[in-house]
């Protein structure tokens, strides 16, 4: 079973507002990770998690703050967002952190801000 | 300087046909690897298929193929007779070293939107 699940499908939220994306796997994955994307465009990495720990950061504003509280489970927090920030935010889970396993990506967060 | 070069935006074909989408990468690794992903409307990337870079030999599944050419960086994907359901935006994509570590780091190509006509 190669299922990345992701809630909430669709979020509007303010600029005022604080949200949460979830994201979990159970194929048993230790490497886990976060993409923005806008429309258009590919994939843009945010943050890569490894057996649990923050192993990559990409320079992301601190208004996007991840947490990795088990091995299935990913979240996101939002907090003071801009408009420019409404994208498509992506979930993906791989066996490891190795450069060699693919990566499997859930349906995604349509994230709109106003 | 882009790592992976999908130099089609858009291609428009009518059902049945023969489609081929174009990947040319650029690494200095011995060792990599490349993907192709599918993006329906609906959002979810899908993954296709993983090379690794010694092993050049084609591979078909279904009506996907692709062809593996070192000598000219290139990972291209053909879709034999082409269905509706077919239509999707493509990524290639390119995984290496990450300066120097194990690390994975996907770089994607712009995507190529294919549109398939009834």
């Amino acid at each position: 079973d190669t299922e990345v699940t992701q809630t909430p499908k669709h979020l509007v939220m303010g600029m005022t507002n604080k949200k949460s994306l979830k994201c979990e796997q159970h194929m048993g994955h230790r490497a886990m990770y976060w993409y923005k994307q806008k429309a258009k465009k590919p994939p843009e990495l945010m943050f890569v998690y490894s057996y649990e720990k923050l192993s990559i950061n990409e320079s992301v504003p601190s208004r996007f703050s991840p947490e990795c509280p088990n091995s299935s489970l990913l979240n996101l927090h939002l907090h003071a967002l801009q408009p420019e920030d409404s994208a498509l935010y992506l979930c993906a889970s791989s066996q490891g952190e190795l450069y060699s396993y693919e990566q499997y990506f859930g349906p995604g967060t349509r994230l709109t801000v106003t | 300087a882009q790592k992976v070069t999908q130099a089609q935006t858009e291609i428009s074909v009518v059902e049945k046909e023969d489609v081929t989408l174009d990947c040319v990468y650029e690494t200095r690794d011995t060792t990599y690897y490349l993907f192709w992903y599918k993006q329906p409307p609906s959002g979810e990337l899908v993954f296709l298929i993983r090379r690794n870079s010694f092993d050049e030999q084609n591979e078909i599944s279904g009506r996907y193929s692709w062809n593996f050419q070192k000598s000219t960086s290139s990972f291209n994907f053909t879709i034999t007779a082409s269905q509706v359901v077919d239509s999707a935006v493509y990524f290639c994509a390119l995984s290496e070293p990450d300066r120097g570590s194990t690390l994975g780091r996907l770089y994607f190509g712009r995507g190529t939107q294919l549109t398939v006509w009834p």
